[in-house]
This record gives C-alpha cells, structure tokens and sequence, in this order.
C-alpha cells in the first residue's frame, strides 16, 4: 500500500503557457502533501505543503502566483505552473503522509518539466 | 540555523560495505529519514529512526545518536543496483523535513 501517482510524468510546453501537474495518493487518504523541485545533482527543494481545504503553505521564495496549488481532495493535489519559462525547466516531485504525524513520506515518481 | 551534512560522493566494491554518515543541526528533532534515489527517479524510503541505537533492515541498516547529532546508512553485500544517491533527511520540532544534498554511490565491479 501507500502508492503515489503523478502525471504526466515529462511535460515539453512553450514559453507563457500553463502546465497543471496532478499528485494522486492511489491507496490511501493523504492528510498531507508536499510539492518539491529538484534541480540536476541537487537535493529536493521543498516548495509547499498542502492541506485538504486549506490553502498551501509556501516556503520562503517561492512565488505562490507563480505555483498554485488546490488540495481539492484527500487523494489529490495539483500543482499549476502557471505563464512558464526555461527557468522553471525541472522535476517536480510530490509526496504525502497519512495519520497525524509527519513520518515516512510516500512520493510520487516526479514529473520532468521542459519550457521551450 | 539548520543544517544537514553528508559527503558528496563516496566509491565502493560489489560485495563489500559502505557506511554513509550524516550528520545534523535542527530547531529540535522529531526523527531522521534516509531515501535512495535513482537518477531521474523520485526517492524511495529506505529507514526512519527516532530513538537512539541501530536498526536493521536486511542489507541495509541505519543508526542514530541523538547526542551527537549523527547518523549513518550501512549498506552490506553490495550490488551495482545500489548505485544511486542516498539523502538523509531530519525532521525538526515543527515536523518540517531538511534535507541533505544526498551522498552519490558508487559501485564498481
């Protein structure tokens, strides 16, 4: 148990469009969800966490207009990318726990976004 | 501040053993987490530890002192699928995960 999609799993888009990553908990309700970005050789970079109903908590820098996340559900998260450029060229990953603590996080296999 | 550290690349033989040591500094402590990631792949759980002492999963085991403030992956019988980059991760009093920048293995014939 405790799998986690994402899809798609590789995006290519153009300079200015729109890109919506989904993040899926297949087998179990997700009280939490967590959006990363991992640049080449560098460790994960936390983004924002996400609650079902609330709005996302960002981390330092990280543009909320720029990312948008809905938690629409227990078993799913979207990430948005929204008027992307080159720069946000990287592999998103999400990940989510279940049960009250913060303990092991189940992620998903990533997404590999391509802005042209 | 926070901070995690852990070497950048470390090299071993097919069979033998390697230790990766992390070593930590968070606003408090609620565990510490090692992942195996592959290239081009998301982590994968490899161990949790929270109390003091070594735990052991098959070919890997991982130990912490909470004292020191260190943790290390050992992973035995080596196998050239171990080859990939190994994160340690502590949890601090806020259950907010810092992160290391991962140790790459890898394993020669």
């Amino acid at each position: 148990g405790a799998v986690v999609s994402q899809h798609p799993s590789r995006v290519i888009c153009k300079s200015g469009t729109s890109v919506k990553i989904e993040c899926r908990s297949l087998d179990f309700q997700a009280t939490t969800m967590f959006w990363y970005r991992q640049f080449p050789k560098k460790s994960l970079m936390l983004m924002a966490t996400s609650n079902e109903g609330s709005k996302a908590t960002y981390e330092q820098g990280v543009e909320k207009d720029k990312f948008l996340i809905n938690h629409a559900s227990l078993t799913l998260s979207t990430l948005t990318v929204t008027s992307a450029h080159p720069e946000d060229s990287s592999f998103y990953i999400c990940s989510a726990t279940r049960g009250e603590l913060y303990n092991e996080q189940f992620f998903g296999p990533g997404t590999r976004l391509t802005v042209l | 501040g926070q901070n995690i550290d852990q070497p950048t690349e470390m090299t071993a033989t097919e069979g033998a053993i390697v230790q990766i040591n992390c070593t930590y500094q968070t606003s408090g402590f609620n565990g510490l987490f090692w992942y195996q990631q592959h290239a081009g792949e998301a982590p994968t759980f490899l161990s949790y530890n929270v109390l003091d002492g070594l735990e052991e999963k098959g070919r890997f085991s991982s130990f912490l002192s909470r004292s020191k403030g260190y943790s290390y992956l050992l992973l035995k019988e080596l196998q050239m699928k171990d080859s990939a980059s190994y994160l340690c991760a502590a949890l601090d009093s806020n259950y907010q995960l810092i992160w290391g920048a991962g140790t790459k293995l890898i394993i020669k014939p």
